[in-house]
This record gives C-alpha cells, sequence and structure tokens, in this order.
C-alpha cells in the first residue's frame, strides 16, 4: 500500500461525457502528479499541484483540468471524452514540489469510453 | 525538447542471469533518476533511485550506474527470479520536471 488513494478504481462512460478522478496524497505529501497510461504504453505526464498550485504542465489536452485543494487531494476533470481517453489514470505523490523526488503511485482508475 | 531513451523495449532472460536496462537523458540539469517496477495491471514502485552526486549504488540484486558526462544510467538485475517479469521505467528529473523513458518489459525464462 503505498499510501496514496485513487477512486474510483474503474470508470465506464460514453463519449462526449464528463468524468472526474480523485486522488488523496501519502499523509505529509504536498504534491501531486496526474499521469496518463494508456494500453501498452508509457507514463504521460499530465500536470503537477504542489500545495494547492499548478506547479508544471505537461502533455495536457485543453478538454483536461485539474485542481488540488486545500486538504491537499486533487481532481481530474475529463471532458467531451473521445475513444482514445481510454487509459489508466494513475496519480503520485511527493513530499515537495521538486520533480527529483521520489514519487509513490496510488493504483489508479481505469477509464473506458464506449 | 528533453527526452529520456530506454533500451531495450523488451528482454527475455534466464532465470538466473542478469539482466541490463540502459537509458540516456538529454537535459543537463536532470540531477535525480529513479527506477520504478510496474506489474500487469498495477501501479509502478519504486524500485531504487540515484542522484546525481552519486555514480553507483545497490540493493540487494538490482543495482543502478550513472554516467553523468555521457548521460547514461542503467539498471542491473542479477540472479533474476521469476518475480522480475515486469515493465521497468527509468525517469530522468530536475526541480522542474520528470521525463519517464518508455519503458522495458522484462521476461525471466524458466
Amino acid at each position: 500500500d503505498s499510501g496514496v488513494t485513487q477512486t474510483p478504481k474503474h470508470l465506464i462512460t460514453a463519449t462526449g461525457q464528463r468524468v472526474t478522478l480523485r486522488c488523496s496524497p501519502r499523509s505529509g505529501d504536498l504534491s501531486v502528479y496526474w499521469y496518463q497510461q494508456s494500453l501498452d504504453q508509457g507514463l504521460q505526464f499530465l500536470i503537477q499541484y504542489y500545495n494547492g498550485e499548478e506547479r508544471a504542465k505537461g502533455n495536457i489536452l485543453e478538454r483536461f483540468s485539474a485542481q488540488q485543494f486545500p486538504d491537499l487531494h486533487s481532481e481530474l476533470n475529463l471532458s467531451s471524452l473521445e475513444l482514445g481517453d481510454s487509459a489508466l489514470y494513475f496519480c503520485a505523490s511527493s513530499k515537495t514540489g521538486d520533480s527529483n523526488q521520489p514519487q509513490h503511485f496510488g493504483d489508479g482508475t481505469r477509464l473506458s469510453i464506449l | 525538447g528533453e527526452n529520456v531513451e530506454q533500451h531495450p523495449s523488451t528482454l527475455s532472460v534466464q532465470e538466473g542471469d542478469s539482466a541490463v536496462i540502459k537509458c540516456t537523458y538529454s537535459d543537463s540539469a536532470s540531477n535525480y533518476f529513479p527506477w520504478y517496477k510496474q506489474e500487469l495491471g498495477k501501479r509502478p514502485q519504486l524500485i531504487i533511485d540515484i542522484r546525481s552526486n552519486v555514480g553507483e549504488k545497490k540493493d540487494q540484486r538490482i543495482a543502478v550506474t550513472l554516467n553523468k558526462t555521457a548521460k547514461h544510467f542503467s539498471l542491473h538485475i542479477t540472479e533474476t527470479q521469476p518475480e522480475d517479469s515486469a515493465v521497468y521505467f527509468c525517469a530522468a528529473s530536475s526541480a522542474s520536471k520528470i521525463i519517464f523513458g518508455s519503458g522495458t518489459r522484462l521476461s525471466i525464462r524458466p
């Protein structure tokens, strides 16, 4: 158990819909990272939040957005969903805002678009 | 832009033999190099990491080496076991960004 909690574990929805994925970081960690992993692909960095503020942005589509709340949990919002958005979405957390720290991953949310 | 190249993409070794996975990075500001192991359907797990002020680090059967001049770092697994079968990801990070390699699928043959 990494201490990072992601909900839901599975999500099935249709094209055009909007979903919200949730992540609670490990106790004491201030940064949250979001990654997308398509089938048999690598980890694509989407976005990082540190202590409530956006810290770094990767290959995140305009249809996607995220935020981190005062209790440090984070939500990733995906809208106007397309078939290609089907993937595993991982959240990871680390202690500080610097990227050169160990990251601890949650178990992921598997998103399936029908 | 910056990237991390990882080789090979697939690797099959006999149980008990050694496995080596290599990564090359381009961002000179990178100073932290973690390795993650991802078993099928599971989350990536940090197995070992190294910082740029160190050339080699070992943890039981796993070791990582870093050549800052050449911008290469490698993962070495000795005496491989069936439970080592997984996808391994390298990453190179600075304070402002982390970039992952594309992964190596390691299979251990009995």
